[in-house]
């Protein structure tokens, strides 16, 4: 089975940009979940979706968002990016009812 | 507020022997709890995982101990290899709710060969 992939991997933007991630899961996986990971505050999570609909959120600004769609991909969309969105942006995917979440290789995300 | 804490951001030890990286939870909610390995410039591994009903659970070189009364959960990794060394996150998931992980902050594991 392919992996979680993630696109793009490396992305450089200027503040106040705006920025759309894309991950698509292992096959037949329906949840996704998102994270951002800096030095500073580690691994957090963003939001997590299933079939097309936001199960949970974490605590980060509107700026921060997300869908799913039908086949089970999802993007993540930052808006007027700051400085400090500079990070590491996850995804990762389950089965249902399966708490070990698959990780892609992550986008790197430089805000200049 | 960390509901998830490694308290150790390093640990160094000898090929082949016992390298035991610790993790310590407030929330008694918690229900189930895994751990992940991480190369640079790669995604989180899963490597092994317990639920809370549990104290103990084994694959291959890796064991995962749970001490609920103490909020405490451990990697032991017999024997240890270069190949191990990496960073290793632990990370906590409340009962159903599948699609959340709260990450510890990692600890940095060098196997010296």
């Amino acid at each position: 089975k392919a992996g979680v992939t993630q696109t793009p991997r490396y992305l450089i933007k200027t503040r106040g940009q705006q920025v759309t991630l894309s991950c698509s899961p292992i096959s037949g996986h329906r949840s996704v979940s998102w994270y951002q990971q800096t030095p500073g505050q580690g691994l957090q999570f963003l939001f997590e979706y299933f079939s097309e609909t936001q199960r949970n959120k974490g605590n980060f600004p509107g700026r921060f968002s997300g869908r799913q769609f039908s086949n089970s991909r999802s993007e993540m969309n930052v808006s007027t990016l700051e400085l400090g969105d500079s990070a590491l942006y996850l995804c990762a995917s389950s089965g249902q009812g399966i708490y070990e979440q698959y990780f892609g290789p992550g986008t790197r995300l430089t805000v200049t | 507020d960390q509901q998830v804490k490694q308290n150790s951001p390093s640990l160094s030890v000898q090929e082949g022997r016992i390298s035991i990286l610790n993790c310590d939870y407030t929330n008694s909610m918690f229900d189930y709890f895994l751990w992940y390995k991480k190369y640079p410039a790669e995604g989180p591994t899963f490597l092994i995982s317990i639920s809370s009903i549990k104290d103990k659970n084994e694959d291959g070189r890796f064991t995962v101990f749970l001490n609920k009364s103490a909020k405490h959960l451990s990697l032991h990794i017999v024997p240890s290899q270069p190949g191990d060394s990496a960073v290793y996150f632990c990370a906590a998931s409340f009962s159903g709710n599948t699609g959340k992980l709260i990450f510890g902050q990692g600890t940095t594991l060098q196997v010296k060969p």
